[in-house]
């Protein structure tokens, strides 16, 4: 079945740049995304990947994806205050109706 | 903002009783999924709807149903609520079945179950 992994907490200063790394199972991925979510709130769709791309930018976001090893990571240039929040990465496979399957989130904290 | 609306914002059920939530989907989206957050997890995928027919359903026991509409409005029910049911639910919309990969959360309810 599908499994994606991160790691809990990441703590970075202000100005510094951020790399979130996430693991996944799913062979057949077929999108990997990359949600933030701050507290009390719904989920923002940051950016997305597609399987056959290695490497996604949009403005302070980079996307790089490994799918020998199965590897998406997430670097935000620049962290800002704002950034603080919880970060999910996710997949989608074409079957059984399009679901996401997310990992548990990576808290990020950003110090001044 | 996403455009996508639920309701209502924060919900208490006592076990046993019955709930039923509401997603307003973004403006010419006709798929809506829904998805159940726990405290400090991951969204969990519960069914897919695409036209008014489910399309697709995660690990969840018949209890959780749902119902889309003709104007891609959808309801999230759950019968016999469970104190383990208390979490936040999300429903997300995508801009069609094909293009169900583009998933756009809305803010959530949260239900409590005592």
């Amino acid at each position: 079945g599908e499994d994606v992994e991160q790691s809990l907490f990441l703590s970075v200063r202000e100005g510094d740049s951020s790399v979130i790394n996430c693991t996944y199972t799913d062979s057949s991925s077929t999108y990997l995304y990359w949600y933030k979510q701050e507290p009390g709130a719904g989920l923002q769709l940051l950016t997305y990947i597609f399987s056959n791309m290695d490497m996604k930018q949009d403005q302070r976001l980079t996307v790089l994806l490994n799918k020998k090893d199965k590897h998406l990571s997430l670097r935000i240039a620049d962290t800002q205050t704002g950034d603080s929040a919880i970060y999910f990465c996710a997949e989608i496979s074409g079957g059984g109706g399009n679901k996401l399957t997310f990992g548990t989130g990576t808290q990020l904290k950003v110090e001044l | 903002e996403t455009g996508v609306t639920q309701s209502p914002t924060h919900l208490i059920k006592t076990r046993g009783q019955q709930v039923t939530l509401r997603c307003s989907s973004q403006s010419g989206h006709n798929t809506v999924s829904w998805y159940q957050q726990a405290l400090g997890q991951g969204p969990q995928f519960i069914f897919q709807y695409y036209r008014e027919e489910e399309n697709g359903r995660g690990n969840f026991p018949p209890r959780f149903s749902g119902l889309q509409f003709p104007n891609y409005s959808s309801e999230l029910n759950v019968n016999a609520l469970e104190l383990d049911d208390s979490a936040l639910y999300l429903c997300a919309s995508s801009p069609g079945h094909a293009d169900a990969y583009e998933q756009y959360f809305g803010p959530g309810t949260r239900l409590t179950v005592t």
